[in-house]
């Protein structure tokens, strides 16, 4: 069964302190994993689209790797407006729905 | 660009009640994705619409239906609401088939008393 992870669960940053945060994914032949950022009572917000393992895209703080078991977000020195919950989600397989994982909720603290 | 609009914002149901949420595509995109955000869980996918036909469907019952119009826009019906109905209803479009970068929409939140 298609199967998407998100670790941590939650995590607090001082503005400034970089970290990662991870997603382990199973599905049958991955299409493409997205990374969304979705703020409280809101859509989700897209942010970053990987098809294949090796590529990594940037925007701005953030960076997104994959591999062929799991995708990290990179996030360089956040500041406080980066504080939202993250979510990853895969398509595989011959349909275009999305499976998500739980999110990685971030805060991050000036 | 307008992004994908849904309608309306807030729902408040009683329980047995039905309800229809409304959604309204970015201008070009023809395929149409509901999604069910209940609190404490992941996104669930619920539907998918292409080019007016229900192309699949996530693992709810019956009671969760729609459709898509000419137009592409496209609307959730759930019927025989129950309290676990209580969500955040999330539509979002894409430009087409395939591996396409899903659009969310703010979504509607329901509430069944």
């Amino acid at each position: 069964e298609d199967q998407v992870t998100q670790s941590p669960e939650a995590l607090r940053l001082q503005e400034g302190e970089s970290s990662s945060l991870n997603c382990s994914y199973t599905v049958s032949g991955l299409r493409g994993l997205f990374w969304y950022r979705q703020d409280p009572g809101k859509g989700p917000e897209f942010l970053f689209t990987l098809y294949s393992a090796g590529e990594e895209k940037e925007k701005e703080r953030l960076k997104a790797t994959l591999t062929k078991k799991e995708s990290f977000l990179h996030i360089t020195a956040p500041k406080p407006e980066d504080s939202a919950t993250y979510l990853c989600a895969v398509q595989g397989g011959n349909t275009d729905k999305l499976i998500f994982g739980t999110g990685t909720r971030l805060q991050v603290f000036p | 660009e307008a992004g994908v609009t849904q309608s309306p914002t807030h729902l408040i149901k009683t329980r047995g009640q039905q309800a229809t949420l409304r959604c309204s595509p970015i201008s070009g995109h023809t395929s149409v994705y509901w999604y069910q955000q209940a609190l404490g869980l992941g996104l669930q996918f619920l539907l998918w619409y292409d080019e007016g036909e229900e192309r699949n469907r996530g693992n709810f019952p019956p009671r969760f239906s729609g459709r898509q119009f000419p137009n592409y826009s496209s609307e959730l019906n759930v019927n025989a609401l129950e309290l676990e109905d209580s969500a955040l209803y999330l539509c979002a479009s894409s430009l087409a088939r395939g591996v396409e970068t899903q659009y969310f929409g703010p979504g509607t939140r329901l509430l069944v008393l």
